[in-house]
């Protein structure tokens, strides 16, 4: 079993809905991260939070907004996807982005856009 | 430009039948090489860390080697359950430069067969 947990597993929305994905962590670990993943492609980061606060962007699109509540919690929110927004969206978490410590991944949502 | 490429795309074997996946880089300055392994619809499962050319790590029927220019997955009498895709993944700095980020090959996806 993953330490790291994405909830909902699945989500269908359409492009006028607004809805959030939640990441739960509880190894202490201070990095945390979203991906996105299309089907037979490689993880692509989006954004990285250190210690609480946004570190890297990755120019990605204002639709998507990342939250950080605390140490052991990220939140996606999303409105006004596009259809080829649709895709697996990863969270990991390490125990700083500046170490050399590896990112363990949560099992993610898939996400789908009517 | 810096650069992870992982071969083959794909590789059928036969159980027992040993074989290694490939995973060159290049890389101004290299922060750790991480194998993962991910099953479908699951997150990347993390196998193993390299540092340093000459670094080692084992775990059951995998082994991981690291040079200079390249990392080997090496799998030994493999099993159906070894069925996969192996990602290669190594942490370098972000456009930006300000931070360090994981970039992913393409991945392995491996097929043993009973």
């Amino acid at each position: 079993d993953t330490e790291v947990t994405q909830t909902p597993k699945h989500l269908v929305m359409g492009m006028t809905n607004k809805k959030s994905l939640k990441c739960e962590q509880h190894m202490g670990h201070r990095a945390m991260y979203w991906y996105k993943q299309k089907a037979k492609k490689p993880p692509e980061l989006m954004f990285v939070y250190s210690y609480e606060k946004l570190s890297i962007n990755e120019s990605v699109p204002s639709r998507f907004s990342p939250e950080c509540p605390n140490s052991s919690l990220l939140n996606l929110h999303l409105h006004a996807l596009q259809p080829e927004d649709s895709a697996l969206y990863l969270c990991a978490s390490s125990q700083d982005q500046a170490g050399n410590q590896p990112q363990h991944f949560g099992d993610g949502t898939r996400l789908s856009i009517l | 430009e810096d650069q992870v490429t992982q071969s083959p795309e794909a590789l059928r074997l036969q159980e027992g039948e040993s074989s290694s996946l490939n995973c060159s880089y290049t890389v101004s300055g290299l922060r750790g090489l991480f194998w993962y392994r991910q099953d479908p619809g699951k997150g990347p499962e993390f196998l193993f860390t390299l540092y340093s050319a000459g670094e080692e790590k084992e775990k059951e029927r995998l082994k991981a080697t690291l040079t200079k220019k390249e990392s080997f997955l090496h799998i030994t009498a493999p099993k159906p359950e070894d069925s996969a895709t192996y990602l290669c993944a190594v942490r370098m700095r972000n456009s930006g430069g300000s931070n360090y980020k994981l970039t992913f090959g393409k991945g392995t996806l491996l097929t043993v067969n009973p």
